[in-house]
């Protein structure tokens, strides 16, 4: 089953406004990454988190971590139609030398 | 700076035949290598992955095989391919424990007929 599980799976919104997505996961985690891919490209790192933060940010930006509730959010500040693509999270569980990736977010930005 | 590179961008392949990917990584010495492959709409599934020359892991039984004959190489193979094996495939790099992030290259769009 997928450790990471994106919440909506999709979302659409006006330039200028703020986007949240969530991810949930099952099992205890070293961190918690989110990606974002644009349409027929590949993944691109976006922010890290570790399982003892519980906030981040960068630029416009903003990650939390809840690991009592095992989950996630991602907020995008003052969107932009750039912003269209895919988010992903991903976890990191130090086991093994891998991600496990969500089934990802789509999200639209129109003008 | 390091760059990662796939090839071919995209694919046709009628069933039955073989198929061959590349990926190579440039700027970085012994590096995690992994292939990933993600249905259309969907999330990641990690198909395999190595940590040295010849270390490869399986994470999912299939048609697939996978094989590092260089360090910064790593190749996605098969013998005969099915309808299923369609799909979109991405290889990535990492390194290590101390940096956890992954950075993909451009992606094969693969489709069997």
């Amino acid at each position: 089953s997928q450790q990471g599980e994106e919440d909506p799976q999709a979302l659409s919104i006006q330039e200028g406004e703020n986007a949240t997505m969530n991810c949930s996961y099952k099992t205890s985690i070293n961190n918690l990454q989110w990606y974002r891919q644009n349409s027929g490209r590949g993944l691109v790192h976006l922010i890290l988190i570790r399982s003892n933060e519980r906030e981040k940010h960068s630029g416009r930006l903003r990650v939390t971590l809840d690991t009592s509730k095992k989950s996630s959010s991602l907020l995008i500040t003052a969107s932009r139609a750039a912003d269209t693509a895919s988010y992903f999270c991903a976890t990191y569980t130090g086991t093994a030398s891998k991600l496990t990736f969500g089934t990802g977010t789509r999200l639209q930005v129109t003008l | 700076s390091q760059t990662i590179h796939q090839w071919p961008a995209t694919l046709v392949q009628p069933v039955g035949s073989p198929l061959s990917l590349e990926c190579t990584v440039e700027g970085t010495s012994n590096p995690n290598l992994y292939w990933y492959r993600q249905a259309a709409g969907r999330g990641l599934q990690l198909l395999f992955y190595s940590v040295g020359i010849g270390q490869i892991s399986s994470e999912v039984p299939q048609n697939l095989s996978a094989s590092r004959p260089q360090d910064r190489q790593f190749i996605l193979s098969s013998k005969k391919l099915l309808l299923s094996d369609s799909g979109f495939y991405l290889c990535a790099w990492g390194m290590g424990v101390a940096y956890n992030e992954q950075f993909f290259g451009p992606g094969t769009r693969l489709t069997v007929l």
